[in-house]
């Protein structure tokens, strides 16, 4: 069992529409959690990091629910240049500085 | 400001030859890594530096070694190449105190 799943997807989204998915971590110690963006033949590169709270960086939305160990990403109106993989990352507490990576989502948005 | 840096780009072996994956940043970090990423797999630690001087395995170290060399550059070494090693190799370093890891563009490796 992988430790950090995603829905492959792809999202296929309107523009403008608003996208959710999430992802789910298997080691319940996991203390820190990100979204990474990876554009097609690209390198990955960080896109918000995931508060407890939840936070928000302009139209994107994370949310973290450690009792169900899964975080989410939220997207509102969606733009053409977020067509993209979604990486979920995890740094575990037991093997800190390992991150983990999902296999990504890959959301699509179309005009 | 150019980051990360590894070289090759693309490289195609034959079964059984070595090769050397180079990777140097810039950004004095501490902690350096590498990477493979295969389709439906994600990305996959090979082995990791928290500083010069240090290495520790992945979660796939299997056919591979690293050399921290310094604090700037951190090869992956492939003594055998097989089949299986077809990938896409990324280096990435990340500063201790942050959470932001910096990759490079990618090394695409095929071996034959």
């Amino acid at each position: 069992r992988k430790e950090v799943e995603q829905d492959p997807g792809p999202f296929n989204v309107p523009e403008g529409a608003t996208v959710a998915f999430n992802c789910t971590y298997s080691n319940s110690a996991s203390q820190s959690f990100f979204w990474y963006r990876q554009d097609c033949r690209k390198e990955p590169k960080l896109l918000m990091s995931v508060y407890s709270s939840g936070n928000e960086d302009g139209r994107f939305t994370a949310q973290l629910n450690r009792a169900s160990q899964y975080i989410s990403l939220l997207i509102r109106d969606s733009k053409l240049s977020d067509s993209a993989t979604y990486l979920c990352v995890v740094n575990p507490t037991d093997s800190w500085g390992k991150f983990q990576f999902g296999a990504g989502t890959q959301v699509v948005v179309t005009p | 400001n150019a980051g990360v840096t590894q070289t090759p780009k693309f490289q195609v072996l034959k079964t059984g030859q070595s090769m050397t994956l180079q990777c140097a940043q810039d950004m004095n970090h501490n902690s350096m890594y590498w990477y493979r990423q295969d389709p439906g797999m994600g990305l996959r630690l090979i082995y990791y530096s928290a500083s010069e001087g240090t290495t520790d395995k992945g979660e796939v170290p299997n056919g591979y070694n690293v050399s921290r060399l310094n604090k700037r550059e951190f090869s992956l070494r492939l003594e055998s190449a097989a089949p299986s090693q077809t990938s896409v190799y990324f280096c990435a370093s990340r500063d201790s105190s942050g959470n932001t890891i910096y990759f490079g563009e990618g090394s695409w490796l095929t071996v034959v």
